[in-house]
């Protein structure tokens, strides 16, 4: 069965601190893929990113970096230099093909202080 | 319009009466998707639909629950007799690509049961 793990509710950190959101996967499937959602205040979720199962190449956008490691069933999510602007709820996702159900870990809370 | 979009925005209902929440696709996506966030939990699957037909209707909660698409659109989530428990913001989300791609979120109805 689907199953993603959050296990940081809630993570504080001042302003221009790295901080790592960690999530980790459970899935019998050899074809799924893993995203990253972020949930301002204001509410609508936002897409950040898509791995699939095949491709284990870390990605980086601007101060956004992922690292997919299916030996340790993981697609953490590194913020570096964190804004106050990046406060949010963080949430991972999962994908089987074939069942085209999308499962969502319980987030992680972001507060960046100025 | 260009994003997913979702009526009413706020509902304030009593114990026992009956809701219908409305979702608007992207243009073009034929799959669509309804979650369920309660306050300060993660996004609880409810139904997806392909076209007009609901291939996995295991998330939702009760027989009080259902949800029909028509016209490979419009979807309406309706919630009969509501509970205090059904207290929650309802999300809706399209895709081109269902299971592989990303989902389109709307910014979802809060529903608050009296």
């Amino acid at each position: 069965a689907q199953k993603v793990t959050q296990a940081q509710t809630e993570i504080s950190v001042v302003e221009k601190e790295d901080v790592t959101l960690d999530c980790v996967y459970e899935t019998r499937d050899t074809t799924y893929y893993l995203f990253w959602y972020k949930q301002p205040p204001s509410g609508e979720l936002v897409f950040l990113i898509r791995r699939n199962s095949f491709d284990e190449q870390n990605e980086i956008s601007g101060r956004y970096s992922w690292n997919f490691q299916k030996s340790t069933s993981s697609f953490n999510f590194t913020i570096t230099a964190s804004q106050v602007v990046d406060s949010a709820v963080y949430f991972c996702a999962l994908s089987e093909r074939g069942t085209y159900k999308y499962i969502f870990g319980t987030g992680t809370r972001l507060k960046v202080l100025a | 319009g260009a994003g997913v979009s979702q009526s009413p925005s706020n509902k304030v209902t009593e114990k026992g009466k009956d809701v219908e929440l409305r979702c608007d696709p992207i243009s073009g996506h034929t799959a669509l998707y309804w979650y369920r966030q309660s306050l300060g939990q993660g996004l609880e699957f409810l139904i997806y639909f392909q076209g007009n037909s609901a291939p996995d209707k295991s998330g939702l909660p009760s027989d009080r629950f259902s949800a029909e698409r028509t016209g490979g659109s419009v979807s309406t989530l309706t919630i009969q007799r509501t509970q205090q428990e059904d207290s929650a913001v309802y999300l809706c989300a399209s895709s081109l690509e269902p299971g592989t791609g990303e989902l389109f979120f709307g910014e979802g109805s809060r529903l608050t049961v009296l």
